[in-house]
């Protein structure tokens, strides 16, 4: 799995946007770019995937790079709830692991 | 409702005294797995199953054995537990190999063994 560098932590006002980068620059071909999220102590939620387009969904944004190796995670109004550790992983989709691998994160704090 | 449960959510028990944590998920899903986390050493893989009757070791899986004997239920036995046991485990389950990585996690069962 290509490996990922997150910033540690990141404010956020509460309504504005949030916009997560994550840095992929070994992601190969038939890698997918995955985030994750986790409210403290909770399971960790699965947000959204993406291989080269950008995606949306009920809860987030992906833009992926042109040239992969990087992205950017946004929740379009953050809320009090969104406060989490987010996760970016980068996989191919079928591995025969199928572990999860989390590193560091970003540790979002939205505030009031 | 489309989830994973755990029982028991939280437990303190002794070193050497065998329990079970249950998981169960309502969604038909193939792949099961079990994790623990552990403060700086993030989240492991002990067991995983790809299907009933399927399992194979994770990446830490000494002092655990799991069974799948129905789709539904996964569940983490501790032989005899010890301290270093102590942990937050979490159950996994998704669709089948195409979206392993599109995991629902869960709520976990936090463990002390004193």
């Amino acid at each position: 799995d290509a490996k990922t560098t997150q910033p540690p932590s990141m404010d956020c006002a509460e309504g504005r946007a949030a916009n997560l980068p994550c840095n992929h620059s070994t992601i190969s071909g038939n890698e997918y770019v995955y985030w994750y999220r986790q409210i403290h102590s909770q399971g960790p939620q699965y947000i959204i995937h993406g291989l080269k387009n950008n995606e949306t969904n009920e809860m987030a944004s992906l833009i992926i790079t042109e040239d992969r190796k990087s992205s950017t995670l946004i929740l379009p109004h953050a809320t009090l709830r969104d406060t989490a550790v987010y996760y970016c992983i980068v996989r191919v989709a079928k591995a025969a692991g199928n572990k999860l691998t989390f590193g560091g994160g970003t540790r979002v704090l939205v505030k009031p | 409702e489309a989830q994973v449960t755990q029982n028991p959510r939280y437990l303190i028990t002794v070193t050497g005294k065998k329990l079970t944590v249950t998981c169960s998920q309502n969604m038909n899903h193939e792949y099961m797995s079990w994790y623990r986390q552990d403060p700086g050493l993030g989240l492991r893989q002990i067991y995983y199953s790809m299907n009933v009757e399927v399992t194979d070791k994770g990446d830490v899986p000494e002092g655990y054995k799991v069974s799948r004997k129905e789709k539904r239920n996964f569940p983490l036995i501790l032989e005899s537990p010890s301290p270093n046991q102590t942990s937050l485990y979490f159950c996994a389950s998704s669709w089948d190999r195409t979206y392993y990585n599109e995991q629902f996690f869960g709520p976990g069962t936090r463990l002390t063994v004193l």
